[in-house]
């Protein structure tokens, strides 16, 4: 029974299309999150939501768009997409947004924009 | 900016050694550091964590060092077995700040049998 799931584990799309990534977590967890590991394989945040209320917001562009309908699913939104994209999107959850047992991940979504 | 760095990208260890991985960081207000492991097509694991009122933390075959003065935090996996193989990744963060973690880049652990 996974905890933290996300669909699509791949998606190949084109320049100027829009999509989204859907995470969702079984484990009863206040705090969701979005991060990227980008080409250098470094993990960096991007959203975070406490309970469906966003709590962290880094700069992000703003085709970027996160939405938590309720505290089990946090999705990511992405418009007119652009090479840069091109990334894993890893989706996770925390008991708390002050939790220091640190998140359980999602396998990731790999978004290769051509 | 990256505010914690692992400047190896990988080690391979014999089976039954120890293999040592380094973190770096830049940031001094960091006070807790955690490490995940990573195997391949997963998302990343809580392995083990440490706060910098400690320099050492122990679990299993898993110790994990932190220098404050050098801004340095080392993970030893004692022995090193097959299925320890996968990135290891450190991550930093401070006090009032938890939901927000700094990750480094990785360190691709090979153990050969």
């Amino acid at each position: 029974d996974t905890a933290v799931s996300q669909t699509p584990k791949y998606l190949v799309t084109q320049m100027g299309n829009d999509k989204s990534i859907k995470c969702e977590q079984n484990l009863g967890h206040d705090t969701m999150y979005w991060y990227k590991q980008d080409s250098k394989k470094f993990l960096k945040i991007m959203f975070s939501y406490n309970n469906k209320e966003l709590i962290i917001n880094e700069t992000v562009p703003n085709r970027f768009s996160p939405k938590s309908p309720d505290k089990a699913h946090l999705n990511l939104h992405i418009n007119s997409l652009e090479l840069g994209d091109s990334a894993v999107y890893f989706c996770a959850s925390s008991q708390d947004a002050g939790s220091l047992y640190g998140y359980t991940f999602g396998s990731g979504t790999r978004l290769t924009v051509v | 900016d990256q505010q914690v760095k692992q400047n190896s990208p990988s080690l391979s260890v014999q089976e039954g050694r120890i293999s040592i991985l380094n973190c770096d960081y830049t940031n001094s207000m960091f006070d807790y550091f955690l490490w995940y492991k990573k195997y391949p097509a997963e998302g990343p694991t809580f392995l083990i964590s440490i706060s910098s009122i400690k320099d050492k933390n122990e679990d299993g075959r898993f110790t994990v060092f932190l220098n404050k003065s050098a801004k340095h935090l080392s993970l030893h996996i004692v022995p090193s077995q097959p299925g320890d193989s996968a990135v290891y990744f450190c991550a930093a963060s401070y006090t009032d700040n938890f939901n927000k973690f700094y990750f480094g880049s990785g360190t691709k652990l090979n153990v050969k049998p």
